[in-house]
């Protein structure tokens, strides 16, 4: 089955500076990968997505990249505000119709 | 993106007890899965509920102690059986909305205590 390996598994960062969280997966056949925030005592929240077609996507300051060859995904968030701290998971999945197997998680400190 | 209400948010069971945890989703959706997570940990998935057909379970979870109901397209249920210390983690449901942006959205969880 698939196996997602996540790096960091901490990380403290200045206000304003950028953030980068990288994920592994093992199965060639995942297709579909999201990445989810989750604030403390809340439930984990979608914050961007990437499809195999697509290299990289950017939303304001969040962009992904895939590497399928490599079978490497990774996170960029820019300007980083003190609000951006939280865990970060990364995922993978066949399709987006399909179970979501998710990293181990990434847990984000912004510095004020 | 569909709303969940998920029922329990939170419970202390004694051991060998069971507990039934409700997801309730406000639209007809295909793929409902339910998810663990222990405290600062990830999220485990247990099973993928089908509706009309048996759940499909992860490798080291079983129907037995995680029975699992789909009567239709917005319900599902999940039980944890026998209860022991171990089995103290957040339980979530979890909606996939068929391909749209929204990806899958999480129920906001049942935090289960046994003692």
């Amino acid at each position: 089955g698939e196996n997602v390996e996540q790096h960091p598994s901490t990380l403290s960062v200045q206000e304003g500076d950028s953030a980068v969280i990288k994920c592994t997966y093992s199965d060639s056949a995942s297709n579909y990968f999201p990445w989810y925030k989750q604030e403390l005592g809340k439930r984990p929240q979608l914050i961007i997505d990437i499809r195999s077609n697509v290299g990289e996507k950017k939303d304001q300051r969040i962009a992904v990249t895939l590497n399928k060859t490599a079978k490497h995904f990774s996170l960029h968030i820019t300007e980083t505000q003190p609000e951006d701290s939280a865990v970060y998971f990364c995922a993978a999945a066949q399709t987006s119709y399909d179970k979501v197997i998710f990293g181990p998680g990434t847990s984000l400190s912004v510095i004020p | 993106s569909a709303v969940i209400s998920q029922k329990p948010s939170r419970d202390i069971c004694q051991r060998g007890t069971s507990l039934t945890i409700q997801c309730q989703v406000d639209s007809q959706v295909t793929m409902m899965f339910w998810y663990r997570q222990q405290p600062g940990q990830s999220l485990t998935l247990i099973a993928t509920a089908n509706q009309g057909s048996e759940a499909t379970y992860e490798s080291g979870f079983v129907i037995d102690k995680f029975p699992i109901s789909r009567p239709n397209l917005t319900f599902s249920t999940l039980t944890v059986s026998n209860l022991s210390p171990e089995d103290s983690s957040i339980y979530l449901c979890s909606v996939e909305e068929g391909g749209k942006y929204y990806g899958y959205t999480f129920g906001s969880g049942t935090r289960l205590t046994v003692v």
